[in-house]
């Protein structure tokens, strides 16, 4: 029940195109909603977040759509660079001490120029 | 601004050495601290976290310990490294003006011969 599923694992998109990428949780108890990215040999960077209060967030080319009775949220990034090529990772967590995040596995994106 | 800082930034160990990584935060304090371990190409795995000076929570039973000796200064160790140590460890923080979002360290590439 803690677990967040992420697909895909991977995905190759062209350059503009607007790749998605999925994540589902069983835990109605979750109510913070990460998204970080990773470039090979760095540490996770946080992209963007949403509270299930709201049903979509963006900030520049990255949106994350909620949809709260699914249990899912995506990611969409518009007009996709090859500067986009990283690991993406959903995640989630609880209220609570130390708010504990549950990582989905990830999704490496490749952006073609 | 707060900074996080991991060193070392890569370490080659022989199976059965000890092992001292090091993370230490700046510009926050009581900050909550997180260890997580990344195998390549995989996910995000929860090590260890702390909420105090002293107090660390274990996620995981295995080879490492963890401890916080001052506030902002966060230390996994091992008495005797094994092969499936190996792995890129992240540290990561939280709290102060953003107390769901968590924060990550550069990384430290651990390969253990």
């Amino acid at each position: 029940q803690q677990q967040v599923k992420q697909s895909p694992q991977s995905l190759i998109v062209q350059k503009g195109g607007i790749p998605i990428i999925n994540c589902a949780y069983e835990n109605t108890a979750f109510d913070y909603f990460p998204w970080y990215q990773q470039f090979p040999g760095k540490g996770p960077a946080l992209l963007i977040a949403i509270r299930p209060d709201v049903s979509e967030k963006k900030e520049g080319r990255f949106t994350i759509s909620f949809n709260k009775s699914a249990k899912q949220f995506s990611l969409h990034i518009m007009d996709s660079q090859p500067g986009d090529s990283a690991t993406y990772f959903c995640a989630a967590s609880i209220f609570g001490s130390a708010r504990q995040l549950t990582f989905g596995s990830g999704t490496q994106l490749t952006v073609l120029p | 601004s707060q900074t996080i800082h991991q060193w070392p930034a890569t370490l080659v160990q022989p199976v059965g050495s000890p092992l001292s990584l090091e993370c230490t935060v700046e510009g926050t304090s009581n900050p909550n601290l997180y260890w997580y371990r990344q195998a390549a190409g995989r996910g995000l795995q929860l090590l260890f976290y702390s909420v105090g000076i002293g107090q660390i929570s274990s996620e995981v039973p295995q080879n490492l310990s963890a401890s916080r000796p001052q506030d902002r200064q966060f230390i996994l160790s091992s008495k005797k490294l094994l092969l499936s140590d190996s792995g890129f460890y992240l540290c990561a923080w939280s709290g102060g003006w953003a107390p769901d979002t968590q924060y990550f360290g550069p990384g430290t590439r651990l390969t253990v011969l």
